[in-house]
C-alpha cells in the first residue's frame, strides 16, 4: 500500500520558517510527480505546489509564490516545502500528495499541522 | 485561481440519490476533462473517488459516479449511505501544472 507521511509541521511565528518533509514508500517515488496541498482550519482544499518527477518542472500558486519552494530527493524517497516569510493566512494542514498521470491526486499522507501565531 | 464553486451542503436519506455540482470557467472544468473528486471524513486525508470527470479508482464503489457538461462538473452517489456522510471537494486541472479546487459540500445522511 502506497504510503506518505509528512512530518516537520509546528508552531512558527510571523515571519518566520519551516521545512516540511514527506517520506514516500511502497511505490516507485522516482516515477511520479508531487503536489503539496493544504487546508486551513474549518476550511476547504487549496493546491500550494507542484514538482515534476525529475524536478525539471515546479509551479507555485500565486499565494505563495515567492516565498515557499518545493524540492525532492529521488535517492531519499522524499519531498519537501521550504517555507519561509510565514503569515497567519498559512495556517493549515499540509498534505503531500501523489500524482497518477501528472494529474491526478491519487494518494494522500495524512499532514501535518503548521501554525503561525505570535 | 478563483475557486470551483460548490453547494455548502446537500442532504439525503439512505437508499436515496444526490448530487453534488461543481461549476468552474471555460478555463479549467470546461477546459480540461481532468476533474476529480475527493471524499473527506472529519479529521483524515481526503480519498480520491472519481477522477478525468467520471472514472473510479479501485476500490470506490461504483453508486458513485461522475459527469460533466459544458463548465460544470457532477458526482452522484446513487443509493447514500450512512458511511457516506463526509465533506466532497472537486478538483480541476487549471493548465500550466496547477489545479484549482471547490469550497467543498458537507453531505448530510439523514
Amino acid at each position: 500500500e502506497v504510503q506518505l507521511v509528512e512530518s516537520g509541521g509546528g508552531l512558527v511565528q510571523p515571519g518566520g520558517s519551516l521545512r516540511l518533509s514527506c517520506a514516500a514508500s511502497e511505490f516507485a517515488f522516482t516515477y511520479y510527480s508531487m503536489n503539496w496541498v493544504r487546508q486551513a482550519p474549518g476550511k476547504g482544499l487549496e493546491w500550494v505546489s507542484y514538482i515534476s518527477s525529475s524536478s525539471s518542472t515546479i509551479h507555485y500558486a500565486d499565494s505563495v509564490k515567492g516565498r515557499f519552494t518545493i524540492s525532492r530527493d529521488n535517492a531519499k524517497n522524499s519531498l519537501y516545502l521550504q517555507m519561509n516569510s510565514l503569515r497567519a493566512e498559512d495556517t493549515a494542514v499540509y498534505y503531500c500528495a501523489r500524482l497518477l498521470g501528472d494529474i491526478t491526486a491519487d494518494y494522500w499522507g495524512q499532514g501535518t499541522l503548521v501554525t503561525v501565531s505570535s | 485561481q478563483s475557486a470551483l464553486t460548490q453547494p455548502r451542503s446537500v442532504s439525503g436519506s439512505p437508499g436515496q440519490s444526490v448530487t453534488i455540482s461543481c461549476t468552474g470557467t471555460s478555463s479549467d472544468v470546461g477546459l480540461y476533462n481532468y476533474v476529480s473528486w475527493y471524499q473527506q471524513h472529519p479529521g483524515k486525508a481526503p480519498k480520491l473517488m472519481i477522477y478525468d470527470v467520471n472514472k473510479w479508482p479501485s476500490g470506490v464503489p461504483d453508486r458513485f459516479s461522475g459527469s460533466k457538461s459544458g463548465n460544470t462538473a457532477s458526482l452522484t452517489i446513487s443509493g447514500v449511505q450512512a458511511e457516506d456522510e463526509a465533506d466532497y471537494y472537486c478538483c480541476s486541472y487549471a493548465s500550466r501544472y496547477t489545479w484549482v479546487f471547490g469550497g467543498g459540500t458537507k453531505l448530510t445522511v439523514l
